[in-house]
């Protein structure tokens, strides 16, 4: 079964730090997305690639975060100056293009959990 | 954009009975209605889905049923089992919009 790979699992680092968070997608996908899980609280989208640009982001998603697809496997997200409240759970998700009715159907990773100190 | 609501928030049944959560969804354009599974420490898993041109899917002990009408679509578990204690995610995708509910924390007591 093909899955979405991320490392590291979990990442320690103190506030004000840059972190990257990365993601090998299933091969054949052409969709990449991160979302974010507060200890206890929903997942909320962050951000959607395709194409080697994003293509929608959400008001969580602003300036202190960037996305990037450096090569053919990995899809990476950068928060560049950490705060506390970015401590949560990061979670890529891939998807091919749509079936009949146009939507995608996403594959989760297991996350990256940060923690800011 | 897109807003889901998910109920309820916890649910606890006896194991062997059924258990039902209900999520709403405001944008009438959303096709797709996937349900994750995510347990402990581990990302979500999609558990089953339904589309927007089919009113009711099953699959062994789980089942979805989707009113695109009142913008309703409820997941069922039958015969539950300790299993399947986990928190259950509702979701409504527009194309590769995905928007996912608030979560509901399933308990299945032995």
């Amino acid at each position: 079964e093909p899955e979405v790979t991320q490392t590291p699992s979990h990442q320690v680092t103190q506030m004000g730090q840059e972190v990257i968070l990365r993601c090998v997608p299933i091969s054949n996908h052409l969709y990449f997305y991160w979302y974010r899980q507060i200890l206890g609280q929903k997942v909320e989208f962050l951000v959607s690639f395709y194409n080697n640009e994003i293509s929608e982001k959400s008001e969580i998603f602003d300036d202190q975060f960037s996305v990037e697809r450096p090569d053919g496997s990995n899809f990476t997200l950068k928060i560049r100056s950490t705060k506390l409240e970015d401590s949560a759970m990061y979670f890529c998700a891939s998807s091919s293009p749509g079936q009949l009715s146009g939507a995608n159907v996403l594959t989760f990773g297991a996350g990256s959990r940060l923690t800011v100190l | 954009g897109e807003n889901v609501e998910q109920h309820p928030s916890t649910l606890s049944v006896q194991e062997g009975d059924s258990a039902v959560i209900k999520c709403t969804y405001s944008d009438s354009a959303s096709n797709y209605f996937p349900w994750y599974k995510q347990e402990l420490g581990k990302g979500p898993q999609l558990i089953i889905d339904i589309r927007s041109n089919v009113g009711e899917k099953k699959d062994q002990r789980i089942a979805v049923t989707l009113n695109k009408t009142a913008k309703h679509f409820s997941l069922h578990i039958t015969e539950t089992q300790p299993e399947d204690s986990a928190v259950y995610f509702c979701a409504a995708v527009n194309y590769n919009d995905m928007r996912f509910g608030a979560g509901t924390r399933l308990t299945v007591k032995p």
